[in-house]
């Protein structure tokens, strides 16, 4: 099975400044015959359930606010809130759809400082 | 608008049975892989089962192969998981959620609110 790893666990930044989660798969994720890395990101929020923000590690699902991207290509990904609002608090979790089953991080949970 | 509504969650003693159901509706069902995901309390989200689309192909996490079954009946729209010799580990909400494909390597888009299921004696 792939591990996925994020960094870090937790963590608290002001409201307009940028937040940043990695995470990094234990096997590439990067499939060569089409060049897509099977990477999603997925925010969840008490109570609801899981929404998807990111998939082929760095394309925004319709309604996804601009201020969500992601990056990275192979074994190491990164979730970017560039200027994080009240409502971005959750938890986040990646995702390898590369191989099953399917993994997820262990989650890192966002707050405001 | 695409809506999933997980049903047949509850109280169970180790050893029990439970099925859950997911009623779709917004798209065509059919089409779509489907798949169930759990989070034990204070926990992650870990994959449990998918099916295609047509209902012919299947997967299971380590954990509950051989002790749940997914299916679907395209006819009514709904998927399943039949769990049984159901463990205090299985203890979770349980979430079913649309791929964005039919078979194959997707991720899921849409998740429904979730069914808690509870083993304890």
């Amino acid at each position: 099975d792939i591990v996925m790893t994020q960094s870090p666990d937790s963590l608290a930044v002001s409201l307009g400044e940028r937040a940043t989660i990695s995470c990094k798969s234990s096997q590439s994720v990067l499939y060569s015959s089409n060049n897509k890395n099977y990477l999603a990101w997925f925010q969840h929020k008490p109570g609801q359930p899981p929404k998807l923000l990111i998939y082929w590690a760095s394309t925004r699902e319709s309604g996804v606010p601009d201020r969500f991207s992601g990056s990275g290509s192979g074994t190491d990904f990164t979730l970017t809130i560039s200027r994080l609002q009240a409502e971005d608090v959750a938890v986040y979790y990646c995702q390898q759809y590369y191989s099953t089953p399917q993994t997820f991080g262990q989650g890192t949970k966002v707050e405001i400082k | 608008e695409v809506q999933l509504l997980e049903s047949g969650g509850g109280l169970v003693q180790p050893g029990g049975s439970l099925r859950l159901s997911c009623a779709a509706s917004g798209f065509t069902f059919s089409s779509y892989a489907m798949s169930w995901v759990r989070q034990a309390p204070g926990k992650g989200l870990e994959w449990v089962s998918v099916v295609s689309g047509s209902g012919g192909t299947t997967y299971y996490a380590d954990s509950v192969k051989g002790r749940f079954t997914i299916s679907r009946d395209n006819s009514k729209n709904t998927l399943y998981l039949q769990m049984n010799s159901l463990r205090a580990d299985d203890t979770a909400v349980y979430f079913c959620a649309k791929s964005q494909g039919m078979i194959g390597r997707w991720t899921s888009d849409y998740w429904g609110q979730g069914t808690l299921v509870t083993v304890s004696s």
